[in-house]
């Protein structure tokens, strides 16, 4: 059963525009949430976090909201650039130790058409 | 930032062979490391998580017997894929816990022929 869904698998965007990136979680008991850019043969990068007593971070053209009733999360991008082509993975854990799982969604690839 | 170092990036083997794959880190001690595995168009599926000092903890369903994690000090973790099928060709990539959340190594595509 998956924990972490990204129920889209590709997203095109055009240059400048807004990218959304959606992602929903089953297990209540998450409470740490990140989202990672991958490029292809490569690991992830780590883009954004947050935290559930936080509904919205940002740092600079990503914003993160959490809506922790709906257990669903977004990834804003504004605005969007060709480099931000990239898969981006979804990622939840239940707390931020040493010791916690990073449970990871399937991942969406974005297109950013120039 | 914190960086993990994972070797080799890319490596063939030939069916009955193992492999190893390396994970440092290289600016901090990682106490713990986690070994994940990507199929294609699919997600990172947690293998095992490995703690310096004590046996590394797997996932239901990952062999112990055939995926061998060492983390014998707290800068390297180690893989082993034994005994290596072309089933096992996959991409595999490290993780240690950081302050900001989690620093992945670069990946290793193994291939088995």
């Amino acid at each position: 059963d998956q924990q972490v869904k990204q129920n889209s698998p590709s997203l095109s965007v055009q240059e400048g525009r807004i990218s959304i990136l959606n992602c929903d979680y089953t297990n209540s008991m998450f409470d740490y949430f990140l989202w990672y850019k991958k490029y292809p043969a490569e690991g992830p990068t780590f883009l954004i976090s947050i935290s559930s007593i936080k509904d919205k971070n940002e740092d600079g053209r990503f914003t993160v909201f959490l809506n922790k009733s709906a257990k669903h999360l977004s990834l804003h991008i504004v605005p969007s650039q060709p480099g931000d082509s990239a898969v981006y993975f979804c990622a939840a854990s239940a707390g931020k130790t040493s010791y916690d799982k990073v449970i990871f969604g399937p991942g969406t690839s974005l297109s950013v058409i120039p | 930032g914190a960086v993990v170092s994972q070797h080799p990036s890319r490596v063939i083997c030939k069916s009955g062979t193992s492999v190893k794959i390396e994970c440092r880190s290289l600016d901090f001690q990682a106490t713990t490391m986690f070994w994940y595995r990507q199929f294609p168009k699919q997600s990172l599926m947690l293998m095992a998580t490995s703690n310096e000092g004590s046996k590394a903890t797997y996932e239901q369903g990952v062999e112990k017997d055939k995926f061998l994690i060492n983390h014998a000090s707290l800068t390297l973790s180690t893989l082993t894929v034994t005994s290596a099928h072309p089933e096992d060709s996959s991409f595999y990539i490290c993780s240690a816990p950081v302050n900001y959340g989690y620093t992945f190594g670069s990946g290793t595509r193994l291939t088995v022929v």
